[in-house]
């Protein structure tokens, strides 16, 4: 089963539109982490944030935000204003503390490609 | 800083032909994972190194092997190279120990014929 659920495969919108990345995980593990990571066209990972199981207050940096809520296990990602520049595919992940182990495996969501029209 | 690098940026290689994917990272991280990216799959865990000097199994080890050489580098081989390899492969590091975050490097498009 997957751990980490992206269930929009794509996306398109005309710049300056407001769009939602949905992510949904599921882990029976009380500490966990959650990533974003943007994948432009050049084909990088680029590290956009973390998220600790503890911590479910949003959090937003320029036109990002990030709303984590655990009673639904969603992790969802808003581009406000969005611009040609954010046309990427965008992966959540999850990462696992197990039990004895402090190595947090990454598990990641099978992508959504946002495309952004000007 | 280069942070994690990868070698070739492009390799060809035919069914039954051998190679090794470089990967060094210059961040005095301990973990170190490969990676591969097939369309449609997101990203699949083929190994993992905790620490110097150990390595693990990932999600889809099969005709792989790995090489922690040092702290710094971290090998992908393939022995007999399959077309079902096609992909690319990603390098990451990470410091479970801080942050835990995996920095990726640019990694590896490979295809086999």
């Amino acid at each position: 089963a997957q751990k980490v659920t992206q269930a929009q495969t794509e996306i398109s919108v005309v710049e300056k539109e407001d769009v939602t990345l949905d992510c949904v995980y599921e882990t029976r593990d009380t500490t966990y982490y959650l990533f974003w990571y943007k994948q432009p066209p050049s084909g990088e990972l680029v590290f956009l944030i973390r998220r600790n199981s503890f911590d479910e207050q949003n959090e937003i940096s320029g036109r990002y935000s990030w709303n984590f809520q655990k009673s639904t296990s969603s992790f969802n990602f808003t581009i406000t204003a969005s611009q040609v520049v954010d046309s990427a595919v965008y992966f959540c992940a999850l990462s696992e503390l197990d039990r004895g182990s402090t190595l947090g495996r990454l598990y990641f969501g099978r992508g959504t490609q946002l495309t952004v029209w000007p | 800083n280069a942070g994690v690098t990868q070698t070739p940026k492009f390799q060809v290689l035919k069914t039954g032909q051998s190679m090794t994917l470089q990967c060094a990272q210059d961040m005095n991280h301990n973990s170190m994972y490969w990676y591969r990216q097939d369309p449609g799959m997101g990203l699949r865990l083929i190994y993992y190194s905790a620490s110097e000097g150990t390595t693990d199994k990932g999600e889809v080890p099969n005709g792989y092997n790995v090489s922690r050489l040092n702290k710094r580098e971290f090998s992908l081989r393939l022995e007999s190279a399959a077309p079902s390899q096609t992909s690319v492969y990603f390098c990451a590091s990470s410091e479970p120990a801080l942050t835990d975050t995996q920095y990726f490097g640019p990694g590896t498009r490979l295809t086999v014929l």
